[in-house]
């Protein structure tokens, strides 16, 4: 099993809202990632979470709060967003740090904040 | 820090060979990883080089020279399926940077 799933596939969300999105991988990885990504852009890293404890964060506003519960599962909280955090966040996995250079992608969420 | 430059676009005709190139600059490297996007998709991997030489799969293969700093990815037998967004990116320790990207389309 390759495939790394998310939930919601779209989210809108005013900017009082609070909202989580989800991720789950059962490959076995070790290394999970949360990346922003806007239209005609590259992926951004946001969060790198390692043996279930948080390795990276690429300071990220505190709006943005990861949680990873266990090593099949990452969330990413949302709260109090602006209209600029609008854009696909993608959770993906590797077998392991350092290298993480073979990610595995999720299909995303399309975050839209109103 | 780390920084990538690719093409911005190429464009090619089906059953052709196209090259994306890729340079880098980066504090640590382990190696060069490239990914295709679909319009609407996910980035998916392709490849990944730690070693300078050729690493085939199928009708993509990708190089590295880790004395220049620079890499590319060759896609031969073009197909209207290969018109995507291909990445190079670097990874370390986790920390992955990605190529601002090359939009490749194929035409008939």
């Amino acid at each position: 099993d390759t495939e790394v799933t998310q939930t919601p596939k779209h989210l809108v969300m005013g900017m009082t809202n609070k909202k989580s999105l989800k991720c789950e991988q059962h490959m076995g990885h070790r290394a999970m990632y949360w990346y922003k990504q806007k239209a005609k852009k590259p992926p951004e890293l946001m969060f790198v979470y390692s043996y279930e404890k948080l390795s990276i964060n690429e300071s990220v506003p505190s709006r943005f709060s990861p949680e990873c519960p266990n090593s099949s599962l990452l969330n990413l909280h949302l709260h109090a967003l602006q209209p600029e955090d609008s854009a696909l966040y993608l959770c993906a996995s590797s077998q392991d740090l350092p290298d993480g250079y073979e990610q595995y992608f999720g299909p995303g969420t399309r975050l839209t904040v109103t | 820090g780390q920084s990538l430059e690719q093409p911005s676009e190429v464009t090619a005709v089906e059953g052709a060979i196209v090259q994306i190139n890729c340079t880098y600059q980066t504090s640590g490297f382990y190696g060069l990883s490239w990914y295709q996007q679909h319009d609407g998709g996910a980035p998916t991997f392709l490849s990944y080089n730690a070693l300078d030489g050729l690493e085939e799969t199928g009708r993509f293969s990708s190089f590295l020279s880790r004395s220049d700093s620079y890499g590319y990815l060759l896609l031969q037998e073009l197909q209207m399926k290969d018109s995507a967004s291909y990445f190079c990116a670097v990874s370390n320790a986790g920390k992955s940077t990605f190529g601002d990207g090359t939009t490749l389309t194929v035409k008939p």
